[in-house]
């Protein structure tokens, strides 16, 4: 079954302890994402992966560290937690094709830094 | 920069049509709609690319004006399952494929 696997689902931790929510898709997609999604501010993009060793930012990068070691896995890493991290996370995947890129999307990680 | 969806939320009658806007600044080479149910992931609903048709999809259609940087997503003879929220996402195009910016969404929900 084609699909975007999040883990862990629920996450509590405290500030400053490093934490990593992982994403893996089993689409060959070249493309993945991240997102975190607050109340009223819909979902606003983290870092994105065109490929294997690229990445770049997307709107709200600051406290986000990410790799693309295989085309698979596209780990989100919290080095420093702080409770403005405090959110919602999704792990989204696609292929490229003329920007018509359906994106699919994990099921989730509700992450509580206290 | 976020798109800007139009309204907030809605709230409906089965039955009842619904109209959800989304406007940018910037010029666009493609719109994107997902619907997210409570508690759930966002699921893709249609793309709409810049010199393309309208799309359709069962009972929900959009549109895309390119010259106002606009989409509409017509929701017609609403039923219970349309509840959800409803985000519009942008692409530029260009060399930043992967760049999706989504809207701050719109609530939906439909009553019996």
């Amino acid at each position: 079954e084609a699909q975007v696997t999040q883990n862990p689902r629920y996450l509590i931790t405290v500030t400053g302890k490093k934490l990593t929510v992982t994403c893996s898709q089993n689409m060959n997609h070249e493309y993945m994402s991240w997102y975190r999604q607050d109340p009223g501010l819909g979902l606003r993009q983290i870092y994105y992966s065109m490929n294997v060793e690229v990445t770049d930012k997307g709107d709200v990068p600051e406290g986000y560290k990410v790799s693309r070691k295989e085309k698979r896995n596209f780990p989100l890493i919290l080095e420093s937690p702080s409770p403005n991290q405090t959110s919602l996370y999704f792990c989204a995947s696609s292929f490229r094709h003329r920007g018509d890129e359906k994106l699919f999307f994990g099921s989730g990680t509700q992450l509580s830094v206290l | 920069q976020q798109p800007v969806q139009s309204p907030q939320a809605v709230i409906l009658r089965e039955g009842e049509d619904a109209v959800i806007n989304c406007s940018s600044s910037k010029a666009l080479y493609s719109v994107h709609w997902y619907r997210q149910k409570h508690g759930e992931a966002p699921v893709f609903l249609m793309i709409l690319l810049k010199g393309g048709e309208q799309k359709g999809h069962e009972k929900i259609s959009a549109s895309f004006n390119e010259k106002k940087q606009q989409s509409s997503l017509y929701l017609t003879a609403s039923q219970l399952s349309y509840s959800g929220t409803y985000f519009c996402g942008t692409f530029r195009g260009g060399t930043s494929y992967g760049k999706l910016t989504f809207g701050q969404g719109t609530i939906l929900t439909v009553h019996p």
